[in-house]
C-alpha cells in the first residue's frame, strides 16, 4: 500500500514559521489533506486538497504539494497550535485511504 | 449542529467480536459517505473502513478485511462496524468519522469523540 513519512516531531519558537512535511512516491500527483489533532481530541481538518482551508482555520495555515513531498506551513506559530499533525491521501492501491505517522509540533 | 455519537466499545478476548455504533444527527445521514478511524494508545491516525452513501460500496484496510464488516442504517442516522475475531492489535479508541461527499473521496469534516475498544485476556 502507498506509504506516506512525516518527521515524528517539529519545534519552532513562538511567532516563528513551522513546516512540516510529508512524503510520498509522487505525492503530487495526489490531493493531500491535513489534520491537526491535540491531546484528548478528535482530529480537526486544516488543509485540504493541499492548500485549501476550511472555514474557521486561521490562514496562518497553507499547504503545499509538489513532486515527492506535500508541506504543511504555519506561520506566526502560536502556544495553541502545539499538537500532532496528520496527512492524509486517498490512492487506488490496497488501502485506499493512508495516513502518515504524524508530526508532533512542539512550540518551545 | 453536526453530532457524532460512538458506542459500544469495551474490553473483549482475543478471537471475540463487537459491534460499534455511530449515532449521527444534525445533517442529511443518507447524502454522506461515512468512515471508521482508529487510533491505539499513543500511536497515529489509522483508516479502517468507509462505505458509501447508501451502502452499495464498502472498502476496508488490509489489517481488518475479512473480520470486519461496516454497514449503516439510513432509517435510524446510524454507522454500525462488527468487529469479529478480534487480535490484541485491534485495541484502540474507534471514532466515527463524516466524508464531505456521498462517496467517500472527500476528507474527512467531522468526527465523533471514539469509542474505545480494548482486547485482552
Amino acid at each position: 500500500s502507498y506509504v506516506l513519512t512525516q518527521p515524528p516531531s517539529v519545534s519552532v519558537a513562538p511567532g516563528k514559521t513551522a513546516r512540516i512535511t510529508c512524503g510520498g512516491n509522487n505525492i503530487g500527483s495526489k490531493s493531500v489533506h491535513w489534520y491537526q489533532q491535540k491531546p484528548g481530541q478528535a482530529p480537526v481538518l486544516v488543509i485540504y486538497y493541499d492548500s485549501d482551508r476550511p472555514s474557521g482555520i486561521p490562514e496562518r495555515f497553507s499547504g503545499s504539494n509538489s513532486g515527492n513531498t506535500a508541506t504543511l506551513t504555519i506561520s506566526r506559530v502560536e502556544a495553541g497550535d502545539e499538537a500532532d499533525y496528520y496527512c492524509q491521501v486517498w490512492d487506488s492501491s490496497s488501502d485506499p485511504l493512508v495516513f502518515g505517522g504524524g508530526t508532533k509540533l512542539t512550540v518551545l | 449542529e453536526v453530532q457524532l455519537v460512538e458506542s459500544g466499545g469495551v474490553v473483549v478476548q482475543p478471537g471475540g467480536s463487537l459491534r460499534l455504533s455511530c449515532a449521527a444527527s444534525g445533517f442529511t445521514f443518507d447524502d454522506y459517505a461515512m468512515h471508521w478511524v482508529r487510533q491505539a494508545p499513543g500511536k497515529g491516525l489509522e483508516w479502517v473502513s468507509l462505505i458509501s452513501w447508501d451502502g452499495g460500496s464498502t472498502y476496508y484496510a488490509d489489517s481488518v478485511k475479512g473480520r470486519f464488516t461496516i454497514s449503516r442504517d439510513n432509517s435510524k442516522n446510524s454507522l454500525y462496524l462488527q468487529m469479529n475475531s478480534l487480535r490484541a492489535e485491534d485495541t484502540a479508541l474507534y471514532y466515527c468519522a463524516k466524508a464531505g461527499d456521498s462517496s467517500g473521496y472527500y476528507p474527512f469534516d467531522y468526527w465523533g469523540q471514539g469509542t474505545l475498544v480494548t482486547v485482552s485476556s
